[in-house]
């Protein structure tokens, strides 16, 4: 598709499992953010993907959530041993190379934890 | 942590008025993003402005950024009732690839 895509869309699970939740972006991005977005806490950033570089972890809130990207295009964002508050929509942004900042957002998987 | 901060609005206008709000930040950046976002999924970018620009049109959508009082507003010029929406400022901070949103406004646009 010409957008970027999340699977699955919605997620229900219980408390302590482990979820994936994947990300195709826009082929030729570069750039791969996840961002989730709560009613508390609003939408905060979690990780960003560039290139070939180290990925920037710095807002991922605890050691229980991961996130890879394989190949410079699919991500997967993992998140063990879910707890409540994890409960959130979880967005995948991607950006070219050109852009100026401009992010395109696909429309994420609501997680609800049990 | 977030930057960007809204105006804590919830506006409700008629069609064809128009809507402002407004987003403070706290700290230098190399642009302000608006995106517009329905039904709480993924968001829709609407307009980016430069640090060293003070105004932008794009259609309907005029943005100003006042970098002295590290504020934005964007104005919707002609509602609709499809312009009812959340929208989210959204700053790209300097030296930093990642975007800081505020807590957005909500839109409600009255047919």
């Amino acid at each position: 598709g010409a957008g970027v895509s999340q699977s699955p869309s919605n997620k229900v699970t219980e408390k302590g499992k482990d979820v994936e939740l994947r990300c195709d972006p826009i082929s030729g991005h570069t750039a791969l953010y996840w961002y989730r977005q709560s009613l508390g806490q609003g939408l905060e950033f979690l990780i960003y993907f560039q290139g070939n570089s180290a990925p920037d972890k710095s807002g991922l809130p605890s050691d229980r959530f991961s996130a890879e990207r394989t190949g410079g295009s699919v991500s997967t964002l993992t998140i063990q041993r879910t707890q409540q508050e994890d409960s959130a929509v979880y967005l995948c942004a991607s950006r070219p190379r050109t852009s100026g900042g401009e992010q395109f957002f696909g429309p994420g998987t609501r997680l609800t934890v049990l | 942590s977030q930057q960007g901060e809204e105006d804590p609005q919830a506006l409700s206008i008629q069609e064809g008025e128009n809507a402002t709000m407004n987003c403070s930040y706290k700290t230098s950046i190399n642009n302000l993003q608006w995106y517009r976002q329905n039904s709480g999924r993924g968001l829709v970018h609407l307009i980016l402005i430069r640090s060293n620009e003070r105004e932008k049109h794009s259609g309907r959508l005029r943005v100003t950024l006042d970098t002295s009082k590290k504020s934005s507003s964007l104005l919707i010029t002609a509602s609709r009732a499809a312009d009812t929406a959340s929208y989210f400022c959204a700053t790209d901070a300097s030296g930093n690839n990642r975007l800081a949103f505020g807590k957005g406004n909500q839109v409600v646009v009255i047919p």
